[in-house]
């Protein structure tokens, strides 16, 4: 089943900060970030293996509540470079490095 | 490394025809995924091999569209007869079995079904 992906869309102005959610109905073994620009492939920004843990990318950080099955992306002083689509990618236990994507969160950043 | 290669990059075809897309995985990935990616849909998996064996072909839309992996370093997604509504951006995306790596994306192959 498809992650649930929120908002589906924001505009910000360079600068602000956002958050992400994907939310899960289904025990989760992993949560995968990753961003695609207008026309092309999507690009890996991280993964999520434990509980709780918090990861960073340059200004681009996530957490993973591994009892709730949600993971937030978190993007903070917003550059115009992170204009794209955020995908997250849920990955159950068992299941052999597959992947579920929710549909996107599409971020525009203006200058 | 040179990444996940596909081809062709855009192929336009008229209904009826068949299609063949093509995915040279990184070298040492034990996985490989093929997607499709269109506005109503979103990303969804289609097919994916593990070993060149194919794991789970769950998400192939119906018989028309045989996937094959004959050897490591190389894969390929057929449709047969193609249709319109197969008009999309196909990924083929690869791993390796370690569970904190990710999957690398191909630059996807973009087809239009006249």
């Amino acid at each position: 089943q498809q992650p649930v992906q929120s908002p589906q869309a924001v505009i910000l102005r360079e600068g602000e900060d956002a958050v992400i959610n994907c939310s899960s109905s289904k025990a989760l073994y992993s949560v995968h970030w990753y961003r695609q620009k207008h026309g092309e492939a999507p690009v890996f920004l991280m993964i999520l293996l434990k509980g709780g843990e918090q990861k960073g990318h340059e200004k681009i950080s996530a957490s993973f509540n591994e009892k709730k099955q949600q993971s937030s992306l978190y993007l903070t002083a917003s550059q115009l470079s992170y204009s794209g689509t955020y995908f997250c990618g849920t990955e159950r236990a068992g299941s052999a490095r597959q992947l579920t994507f929710g549909s996107g969160t599409q971020l525009t950043v203006l200058p | 490394d040179a990444g996940v290669i596909q081809s062709p990059r855009h192929e336009v075809t008229e209904m009826g025809q068949e299609v063949t897309l093509r995915c040279k995985p990184i070298s040492g990935h034990d996985y490989l995924f093929w997607y499709r990616q269109t506005m109503m849909r979103g990303l969804e998996l289609l097919i994916y091999f593990n070993n060149n064996v194919p794991i789970d072909d769950s998400g192939m839309p119906e018989d028309r569209f045989p996937a094959k992996m004959p050897n490591a370093s190389f894969s390929t997604l057929k449709i047969q007869p193609s249709e319109p509504r197969d008009s999309a951006v196909y990924f083929c995306a690869t791993a390796s079995g370690s569970p904190n790596q990710p999957q690398h994306f191909g630059d996807g192959t973009r087809l239009s079904i006249l």
